[in-house]
């Protein structure tokens, strides 16, 4: 199965800052990769889907890149309400992997 | 707009089998891919497998041999049934729609909390 890790594990920022995360995946995905955003109690939101792709209602600060086995999520201004954890995932041949997340918290 | 309810027992014992039903509200199970995903307390996601419109089933390879997802398009439902747990599967679970050609998960369920615990 693909692995899926990301960087940093954890980030501290404050309102305004751009925050990059990174995802790498174990073997080429070409752009079959999604980001989730998870708030404490609550179920993972999509974000991104198809490495750049916008969901409807998702805000245009958000915005994800890359192809192949790296790909990158970026808040452009981060606001209150973007403290939460951030996941990739994967789903070649449908064998499906989530990466371990990466914490947003306020600096 | 598609809305997705886990129902089920909130704590089984080990060595028995954990049974979860997912009820489908403004979309048809029918159509899509539907799937379980879960995650232990203080975790990350763990995709445990989805079935089909046409009923074929998926499942993590760590979970396969005691994995069994149904889907009851009657009652526009899906299940996930678990069986020998020990204590290393009490998670949230969540149901949630696979979106196959773009290979994401669109809606979730909001999830359950399963303990298991003599």
């Amino acid at each position: 199965d693909i692995q899926m890790t990301q960087s940093p594990s954890s980030v501290s920022a404050s309102v305004g800052d751009r925050v990059t995360i990174t995802c790498r995946a174990s073997q080429g995905i070409s752009s079959w990769l999604a980001w989730y955003q998870q708030k404490p109690g609550k179920a993972p939101k999509l974000l991104i889907y198809a490495a750049s792709s916008l969901p409807g209602g998702v805000p245009s600060r958000f915005s994800g890149s890359g192809s192949g086995a790296d790909f990158s999520l970026t808040i452009s201004s981060l606001q209150p309400e973007d403290f939460a954890t951030y996941y990739c995932q994967q789903a070649n041949s449908f064998h499906i992997t989530f990466g371990p997340g990466t914490k947003v918290d306020i600096k | 707009q598609v809305q997705l309810q886990e129902s089920g027992p909130g704590l089984v014992k080990p060595s028995e089998t954990l049974s979860l039903t997912c009820t489908v509200s403004g979309g048809s199970t029918s159509t899509y891919y539907w799937s379980w995903i879960r995650q232990p307390p203080g975790k990350g996601l763990e995709w445990i497998g989805y079935i089909s419109y046409s009923g074929s089933t998926t499942y993590n390879p760590s979970l396969k041999s005691r994995v069994t997802i149904s889907v009851d398009t009657s009652k526009n439902q899906f299940s996930l049934k678990l069986s020998s747990v020990t204590a290393a599967d009490t998670a949230v679970y969540y149901c949630a729609r696979f979106f196959p050609t773009g290979e994401y998960f669109d809606y979730w369920g909001q999830g359950t909390l399963v303990t298991v615990s003599s």
